[in-house]
């Protein structure tokens, strides 16, 4: 069966510190991979998204970036934190069919201070 | 273009009574509808999805979701709540016509289950 590993958990990073999250799919080939952001009240926002190795869309204009060095393998990053990437950071694999579902890992809690 | 509103951003039930929890679409191809329940500091977890093949559709732990096309509705349904039920739901449709998996999500719906 596939699973979905990300970490940390949680993360408190001080103003201006680099990110650095990671995500991992197993059981599943060449999925389609995803950056979700949740913040409090606001719903999910998708923030990239990767149909294969080294291909990735951004969604909406920000301090991060995303990579994608190997197929299960999917990077979130940013070089300096604003307060404002507080949130709550989900990954999330998929087959990538229209009928297909999210399959979600368990988040990473970052705190900017 | 797709969207979802999920009517109530809260919604309270004692255990044992019916719950439901209320989501509209928009879409301008068929739509494919997901309702996915998260618990405090989780990931999303799945409930069930409509792909067209029946519009009653039957999900884990007792939920099921009726499509009604004439209402562009995909209400979630369980008959009788439980505590364990209380959580954050959250119902979504695929985004455009390309298969790139994306999902548009409503902004959720906080269930509260009293004793």
């Amino acid at each position: 069966s596939q699973t979905i590993h990300q970490w940390p958990a949680t993360l408190v990073q001080p103003v201006g510190s680099p990110l650095s999250l990671e995500c991992t799919v197993e059981g599943t080939s060449n999925p389609n991979l995803y950056w979700y952001r949740q913040a409090a009240g606001r719903g999910l926002q998708l923030l990239f998204y990767s149909v294969g190795i080294g291909q990735i869309s951004s969604e909406v204009p920000q301090n991060l970036s995303a990579s994608r060095p190997q197929d299960r393998q999917f990077i979130l990053s940013s070089k300096k934190l604003l307060l404002s990437d507080s949130g709550f950071y989900l990954c999330a694999w998929s087959m990538g069919q229209r009928n297909s579902p999210l399959h979600f890992g368990n988040g990473t809690r970052l705190t900017v201070t | 273009a797709q969207s979802v509103t999920q009517l109530g951003s809260h919604v309270s039930v004692s255990e044992g009574a019916l719950v439901l929890l209320r989501c509209n679409y928009s879409s301008s191809v068929p739509p494919y509808l997901f309702w996915y329940v998260q618990y405090p500091n989780q990931g999303l977890q799945l409930l069930l999805k409509y792909t067209s093949a029946a519009t009653l559709v039957k999900g884990i732990n007792g939920f099921e979701a009726e499509f009604k096309k004439s209402e562009t509705s995909f209400h979630l349904t369980k008959p009788s709540a439980h505590m364990s039920d209380a959580a954050e739901y959250f119902c979504a449709v695929t985004k455009g016509s390309s298969n790139t998996g994306k999902l548009i999500f409503g902004q959720g719906t906080t269930l509260q289950v009293k004793p």
